[in-house]
């Protein structure tokens, strides 16, 4: 059974840089790609991008200019950066598994919050 | 960007009865290279991250009960809970992948009535 494991800081300050790491475990990392969604506390969800394993990355032009996803294939894992971050980044951050095809997100890690706040 | 809008917002609907939530796409969703409209459904229950029902507008994903069904094409499309169970209480979200960036729907809060 595939599994996700996300972790990284939880508490962050503005204008500091969000880091996230997400592991895959009992899966093929290769021929699927790898996204980061965020959901700010109450609200609905948002697409902050993805990554093939390949490397190839695509990004929600709303955060492009401050989200770097890459990939360790050796590690079969994958992160997020974002930099600048402010409270409105304040969110559960989620990697999910996208199998070929763009047939959704099939596999989720757990979330973790991350809090923006001086 | 394409923006995915969901009626009704929230619904409440008797146990056994039958739950339809809609999504409508600002555009055509109709991959014309695959031909199938990429368009998918979340369950999302509190605490947790969503889990994947439909996919291609209408593919049930392996293990999701036969009460969920979606249906549709273009721009318009229907999750439909054939009679509600009490685990289905949740919000449920529609997402399109015809585009970047893969936007969602603002969700559904579903609830027994």
């Amino acid at each position: 059974q595939v599994q996700l494991q996300q972790w990284g800081a939880g508490l962050l300050k503005p204008s500091e840089t969000l880091s996230l790491t997400c592991a895959v475990y009992s899966g093929s990392f290769s021929g699927y790609y790898w996204s980061w969604i965020r959901q700010p506390p109450g609200k609905g969800l948002e697409w902050i991008g993805e990554i093939s394993h390949r490397g190839t990355t695509n990004y929600n032009p709303s955060l492009e200019s401050r989200v770097t996803i890459s990939v360790d294939t050796s590690k079969s894992q994958m992160s997020l950066k974002l930099s600048s971050v402010t409270a409105a980044d304040t969110a559960v951050y989620y990697c999910a598994r996208v199998p070929l095809g763009r047939r959704g997100n099939d596999h989720w890690g757990q979330g973790t919050l991350v809090t923006v706040s001086s | 960007d394409i923006v995915m809008t969901q009626s009704p917002d929230s619904l409440a609907v008797s146990l056994g009865e039958r739950a339809t939530i809609n999504c409508r796409s600002s555009q055509s969703i109709l991959s014309s290279s695959s031909n199938k409209n990429v368009l998918v459904w979340y369950q999302q229950k509190p605490g947790q991250p969503p889990k994947l029902l439909i996919y291609w507008a209408s593919t049930r994903e392996s293990g999701v009960p036969d009460r969920f069904s979606g249906s549709g094409s273009g721009s318009d499309f229907t999750l439909t809970i054939s009679s509600l169970q009490a685990e289905d209480v949740a919000v449920y979200y529609c997402q399109q992948y015809y585009s970047f960036p893969y936007t969602f729907g603002q969700g559904t809060k579903l609830e027994i009535k």
